[in-house]
């Protein structure tokens, strides 16, 4: 199991334009989380998905949107780039029941740079 | 508002000797707090969840519900500690709220 994965790995857009970022959870997940996380800071929630819908939302503008597939993994959606949003993006996976199975598991990210 | 706080952005110890990174938050329910960790070039993982009651590594943590503190500690520091930590606190259906991290680093 290669555990979360995240592609691409980098990305340089221009402001103004759109970027897709995806992630394919650890196998035996259901759930996906995305994180921005600015340089100096820690992983800020963006949102998470589960059964293909969005369950939980950070503090976001909808320019920001995501997507599940069937075999659970995720892609985001930045629209309308801002030179703000050059951060890291995160992916987590983790199982939708609770308990133990709480844990979230990282991809190792997608470094967007927006010049 | 801020959830988790880490009022150290870096941390430098010598080898063996104790540390602790500090980590307080805001949260009127019973918290879920982790403690993730990020070695060089290695991604982000867990080190340690407050409800497992575990100690990894020689690490171990304490809820503090008082103090709402969930401070990280280890008696003795090795070079392989140095890394980056994050306090997270979970909410509903694992919406976490990391802190900005405290940079640990073990001088020998």
């Amino acid at each position: 199991d290669a555990g979360v994965t995240q592609s691409p790995t980098h990305l340089i857009k221009t402001r103004g334009q759109q970027v897709t970022l995806r992630c394919s959870p650890k196998s035996g997940h259901d759930t996906v989380s995305w994180y921005q996380q600015a340089l100096g800071q820690g992983p800020q929630f963006i949102f998470q998905y589960y059964e293909e819908e969005e369950r939980q939302r950070g503090n976001f503008p909808d320019r920001f949107s995501g997507h599940q597939f069937p075999n659970y993994s995720s892609e985001l959606n930045v629209n309308a780039l801002l030179l703000g949003d050059s951060a890291l993006y995160l992916c987590a996976s983790s199982l939708g029941t609770g308990g133990e199975a709480d844990t979230q598991y990282f991809g190792p990210g997608t470094r967007l740079t927006v010049l | 508002a801020q959830r988790v706080t880490q009022p150290e952005k870096l941390l430098s110890v010598f080898k063996g000797a104790p540390v602790e990174l500090k980590c307080n938050y805001s949260y009127s329910g019973s918290p879920e707090l982790f403690w993730y960790v990020q070695y060089s070039r290695q991604r982000l993982q867990l080190l340690l969840r407050h409800i497992s009651r575990e100690s990894i590594k020689g690490f171990t943590a304490d809820l503090n519900k008082g103090e709402t503190s969930f401070h990280l500690k280890k008696p003795f520091a090795q070079e392989e500690d140095s890394a980056m930590y994050y306090c997270a606190r979970g909410g509903n259906f694992n919406k976490f709220y990391f802190g900005s991290g405290t940079k640990l680093n073990v001088k020998p």
